[in-house]
């Protein structure tokens, strides 16, 4: 059975202070990982994806990094804006993506 | 150009009650999906469309559940007999190709069931 599951499921952060979100998964034949950022009221904001192992990408102050079993958000340097519930997800099957419950961020001025 | 956009924005409706929810997924894009998510969870999977067909209800909860995409564009969620336990934001997502391509998610409607 597909599973992902995100840690920590919430974060507080002094702004300028680094961390890292993970995402670890388990599923049959990885298609593909995404992450997406998500305000609160909104839909999810497409940010990355990541294909294969060793596979890194970035986009300002965020850098997604795959292995065979997890995936990291790293936040550089981040700052208010940044505060968000940040969402995983796998394609699962041919047609959709399975969700993990997301990291909500806040990052504090 | 325009993104993935869904109507109403909020809906609150009460119990029995049939409802209908608007997705206009970005032009051209071929793919649409629907999510459903309920607080403090990520999205959920309902119903994949290609084209004006359904090639994956495997989400959808039960019978009530039923959505429609017949020009191949806009697509329409139908819920029947409402009850309290579908309370939650449902999501409507397009991509340009369907599988393992990005999909672009509206704003969500938030359903609301008395």
């Amino acid at each position: 059975e597909d599973q992902v599951t995100q840690s920590p499921e919430a974060l507080r952060l002094q702004e300028g202070e680094s961390s890292s979100l993970n995402c670890s998964y388990t599923v049959s034949g990885l298609r593909g990982l995404f992450w997406y950022r998500q305000d609160p009221g909104k839909g999810p904001e497409f940010l990355f994806t990541l294909y294969s192992a060793g596979e890194e990408k970035e986009k300002e102050r965020l850098k997604a990094t795959l292995t065979k079993k997890e995936s990291f958000l790293h936040i550089t340097a981040p700052k208010p804006e940044d505060s968000a519930t940040y969402l995983c997800a796998v394609a699962a099957g041919a047609n959709n993506l399975f969700f993990g419950t997301g990291t909500r961020l806040t990052v504090i001025p | 150009g325009a993104g993935v956009s869904q109507t109403p924005s909020n809906k609150v409706t009460e119990k029995g009650k049939y409802v209908e929810l608007r997705c206009d997924p970005i032009s051209g894009h071929t793919a649409l999906y629907w999510y459903r998510q309920s607080l403090g969870q990520g999205p959920e999977f309902l119903i994949y469309f290609q084209g004006t067909g359904a090639a994956d209800d495997s989400g959808l909860p039960n019978d009530r559940f039923f959505a429609v995409r017949p020009e191949g564009s806009v697509s329409t969620l139908k819920i029947q007999r409402t009850e309290r336990g579908d309370s939650a934001v449902y999501l409507c997502a397009s991509s340009l190709l369907p599988g393992y391509n990005e999909q672009f998610f509206g704003p969500g409607t938030r359903l609301t069931v008395l």
